[in-house]
């Protein structure tokens, strides 16, 4: 069965710099969740998508911005990267309120 | 205030046993859903298993049971027959509807780790 693809699985960037995280649902699967999760910490919650449009924002910065495309991928922008940026970012999807399913995840190391 | 509690950081079990994986969670909203998910050393994120606020019946998946006492708003996981390979950090999380465009988010607890003793 197909599962969430996230890509890249892993990512260097240098501080300042932008990043792209992509995020492919699973087929007919309404609801998109970006998460990020910080080393020996619980998964944050970003920023979701229902049927394409936001719909909720969680401790998300505003370096940080997202949008859910027509075909219902995902992309995370982040910009003016900070250290503390690093983290493993995941993405989730889900369809009529029942499970919930995650991609591998992004490990974005800033230097 | 927390949404999700997990109160036990850590836990230690001997190979076979069962074990029980506390989580309490805190909501107003009627209609919500309670998540298990297992986060071995790779990072990966595993659903577990779920279980919804109007589910009549405890959800199971093989080895994985979540004794679900609304009353209580506690969602404990059951492992039965432990195996090395259970091994990993475990995530209980919730699922609120949070408008009515049907809008959700997850909240995490803060987690257990399980190792299992051979």
């Amino acid at each position: 069965a197909a599962g969430v693809i996230q890509s890249p699985r892993h990512l260097i960037k240098e501080k300042r710099e932008t990043a792209t995280l992509k995020c492919y649902p699973i087929p007919r699967h309404d609801t998109v969740y970006w998460y990020q999760q910080g080393p020996g910490q619980d998964p944050q919650f970003l920023i979701s998508f229902y049927e394409k449009m936001q719909s909720d924002k969680g401790s998300i910065p505003d370096r940080f911005s997202a949008q859910q495309f027509s075909d219902y991928h995902s992309e995370l922008n982040m910009s003016s990267l900070e250290l503390g940026d690093s983290a493993l970012y995941f993405c989730a999807s889900s369809f009529t309120s029942r499970e919930a399913f995650f991609g591998q995840g992004t490990r974005l190391t800033v230097v | 205030a927390q949404k999700i509690t997990q109160t036990q950081p850590g836990m230690f079990v001997q190979e076979k046993e069962a074990v029980t994986l506390d989580c309490t969670y805190d909501t107003s909203d009627p209609s919500y859903g309670l998540f298990w998910y297992k986060q071995p050393s790779s990072g990966e994120m595993i659903f577990l298993i779920y279980q919804g606020s109007y589910d009549q019946q405890n959800a199971t998946e093989g080895r994985y049971s979540l004794n679900f006492q609304k009353a209580r708003k506690s969602a404990n996981l059951v492992i039965s027959a432990s195996q090395l390979g259970d091994s990993a950090m475990y995530f209980c999380a919730m699922r609120e509807v949070i408008s009515n465009f049907g809008n959700e988010k997850l909240t995490f607890g803060t987690g257990t780790r399980l190792t299992i003793i051979p």
